[in-house]
């Protein structure tokens, strides 16, 4: 166990439609990053929030957003979905707001997009 | 940006015997490398780093060893067994960068 919340862990919906996933860091971590993986793909990075404030974009769509609240949890929201979005999401968090320490992964959330 | 390539994409290994993969970085600036262990399905597991300021480091059976004037960095696993198989992936950052660099991922199969 890595320390990391993801919920759902599982979340099936249709095209066209909106979804918000969620991840809680490690107690202490301030840095969220968000990954897509693709069936049998990489890891794609997406966005890093870093003590509330966004730091960073990878390859993430316009139709997605994220946020970090005070909490320091953060959600991910994919809108207009399409099948191509169907894939794992995992959220990562790290101490630190540079790249070049420990990541920890969540157990990911499996989006199907039908 | 860093660039990160990583060899063999797939790999298969008599259960016993060793197994190697070897990652190349661009970024000369790169300073910190983790390699990530994933099952099917799972997240991905940090098994093993290493920073710039060493060569190589241990772990029971893996060690990663790191090769900083040809840019690249290996991970070794010894008396390979079926729980071993996965798909590894090695990254690479450097101080300021935002994000883990990540290669294309080797799957390691561990024939009983």
């Amino acid at each position: 166990d890595s320390g990391v919340t993801q919920t759902p862990k599982h979340l099936i919906t249709a095209t066209g439609q909106r979804v918000t996933l969620r991840c809680s860091p490690r107690s202490g971590d301030l840095s969220v990053y968000w990954y897509q993986q693709s069936l049998d793909q990489g890891l794609q990075f997406l966005i890093q929030y870093y003590n509330g404030e966004e730091r960073a974009k990878g390859n993430i769509l316009e139709r997605f957003s994220a946020q970090q609240f005070p909490d320091l949890h953060s959600e991910l929201n994919l809108s207009s979905l399409e099948l191509g979005d169907s894939a794992l999401y995992f959220c990562a968090s790290s101490v630190a707001a540079s790249g070049n320490y420990e990541q920890y992964f969540g157990p990911g959330t499996r989006l199907t997009v039908t | 940006g860093e660039n990160v390539e990583q060899h063999p994409s797939t790999l298969s290994v008599q259960e016993g015997d060793s197994a190697v993969i070897k990652c190349t970085y661009s970024d000369s600036a790169s300073n910190y490398f983790p390699w990530y262990k994933q099952e099917l399905g799972k997240r991905p597991q940090l098994i093993i780093d290493i920073r710039s300021n060493v060569g190589e480091k241990k772990d029971q059976r893996i060690a990663v060893t790191l090769n900083k004037t040809a840019k690249h960095f290996s991970l070794h696993i010894t008396e390979t067994q079926p729980e071993d198989s996965a798909v590894y992936f090695c990254a690479a950052s450097k101080a300021g960068a935002n994000n883990l660099f990540f290669g294309t991922g080797t799957r390691l199969t561990v024939i009983p």
